[in-house]
């Protein structure tokens, strides 16, 4: 069935340093994965997207990272500041434009 | 920057009323989306809409649900007799392609 979860709840980390935020995937069909970032108050936010001929890909600060062979994805962000700290979604686009599949949910909390 | 803008930001109402939530999705957009969660839990596809109709609906969007574009504008979810546990963020989103514009979101409370 489909199933895109998060192994860890909540990520704390020091403004400065680099955060991995992991997600898992069950449905080996799926080829196409979105991160999005949540504030407070806000709706869901694009950041990232991977399709599954790339294994990884890059942007601005944050690097995303997929490993089909264990069904496994994750968001690094490097330099982590105060603006990042949000709930991150992974979310999976396989069936199309028509229908993303969210994950859990991680909260990543940055400290001063 | 272009916006989806949702109405209204927060809806209370009494269980077995109609609400209808009604969003403005970004103007040059094709693809119509409705998502909710649950305070604290993840965000749930409800339905999506294309070429003036239903696309893609989840198990959670049974009878009591509806949407509707009446104007080429607007995009509307109505919730007909509503529950105790239909309260949750209400997402509106649209998009071009990959990317879906979420939103802020009204937040539905049911008492």
């Amino acid at each position: 069935g489909e199933s895109v979860g998060l192994h860890l709840p909540t990520l704390s980390v020091q403004e400065g340093d680099n955060s991995i935020i992991n997600c898992a995937y069950s449905n080996s069909a799926s080829d196409y994965f979105i991160w999005y970032k949540q504030e407070s108050g806000k709706g869901p936010q694009f950041i990232i997207d991977i399709r599954s001929n790339m294994d990884k890909r890059q942007g601005q600060r944050v690097t995303v990272l997929l490993n089909k062979t264990v069904k496994h994805l994750s968001l690094q962000i490097a330099a982590t500041q105060p603006g990042d700290s949000a709930v991150y979604f992974c979310a999976d686009l396989s069936g199309g434009y028509n229908k993303l599949i969210f994950g859990a949910g991680t909260r990543l909390a940055v400290h001063p | 920057e272009p916006e989806v803008t949702q109405t209204p930001s927060h809806q209370v109402t009494q269980m077995g009323q109609e609400v209808i939530l009604r969003c403005v999705p970004i103007s040059n957009h094709l693809y119509f989306y409705w998502y909710r969660q649950i305070l604290g839990q993840k965000v749930e596809f409800l339905v999506s809409f294309y070429n003036n109709e239903i696309s893609e609906k989840s198990e959670i969007f049974d009878d009591q649900f509806s949407v509707e574009r009446p104007d080429g504008s607007n995009f509307t979810l109505k919730i007909r007799s509503t529950k105790l546990e239909d309260s949750a963020m209400y997402f509106c989103a649209s998009s071009v392609s990959n990317e879906a514009f979420f939103g802020q979101g009204t937040r539905l409370t049911v008492v």
